[in-house]
């Protein structure tokens, strides 16, 4: 069973950047596409956006312009980028396999926890 | 994108059958039949219970079966049992290679 395990800092402050890595063996030659999803405290889950190793790449639109999803193959890691945080940002991050850019989720990881506060 | 609108709460005895209803618009749910559904304990991480409307994944129980019909989507949980207490959330394409989430409804078992 593919395991997928999210890290990265647990507080970030406001205006700062996020930054959260993804591993995932073997993720860079897979026929997978790899989401970012998050949840705020008490909040239902919200599609941030994929990507696919030829390097296609999507996100929600409302997210677009401080959102940036990209892949390190040296260490089989996928990454997420939020500009430019505010408290709004402060979630339980996921991140989660698909096989195909319309269909479900079918394996996700433990998720970490990002605050964003001075 | 706005959320699919599902029930915040529904509550059933064990053995008895709950229906969730989540509700989209011609965008998402009521144009694919690729709606998700995913199950979630508190502090675990969403597990995928039923995909492309009615489908499931190996593994999980045939008391979970899913519906759709115009812009609503439903799963049902038949036999309720206690471990099937969670929150539980839809997820629709939305065109544009994107998806969106449900409200999410907290399933009790009395």
């Amino acid at each position: 069973q593919v395991q997928l395990q999210e890290s990265g800092p647990g507080l970030v402050k406001p205006s700062e950047t996020l930054s959260l890595t993804c591993t995932v063996p073997g993720a860079t030659k897979s026929n997978y596409y790899w989401n970012w999803i998050r949840q705020p405290p008490g909040k239902g889950l919200e599609w941030i956006g994929y990507f696919f190793y030829t390097g296609t790449i999507n996100y929600k639109s409302s997210l677009k312009s401080r959102v940036t999803i990209s892949m390190d193959t040296s260490n089989n890691q996928f990454s997420l980028k939020v500009n430019s945080v505010t408290a709004a940002d402060t979630a339980v991050y996921y991140c989660a396999r698909g096989i195909h850019p319309q269909k479900a989720f079918d394996i996700w990881g433990l998720g970490t926890m990002v605050t964003v506060s001075s | 994108q706005s959320a699919l609108t599902q029930p915040a709460s529904v509550s059933g005895s064990p053995g008895q059958s709950i229906t969730i209803s989540c509700t989209g618009t011609s965008s998402d749910v009521g144009s694919y039949n690729l709606v998700s559904w995913y199950q979630q304990h508190p502090g675990k991480a969403p597990k995928l219970m039923i995909y492309e409307v009615n489908d499931r994944p190996s593994g999980v129980s045939n008391r979970f079966s899913g519906s759709k019909s115009a812009y609503t989507a439903s799963l049902t949980i038949s036999g309720l049992q206690a471990e099937d207490e969670a929150d539980y959330y839809c997820c629709s394409y939305a065109g544009g290679n994107t998806h969106v989430f449900g409200t999410g409804t907290k399933v009790t078992v009395l």
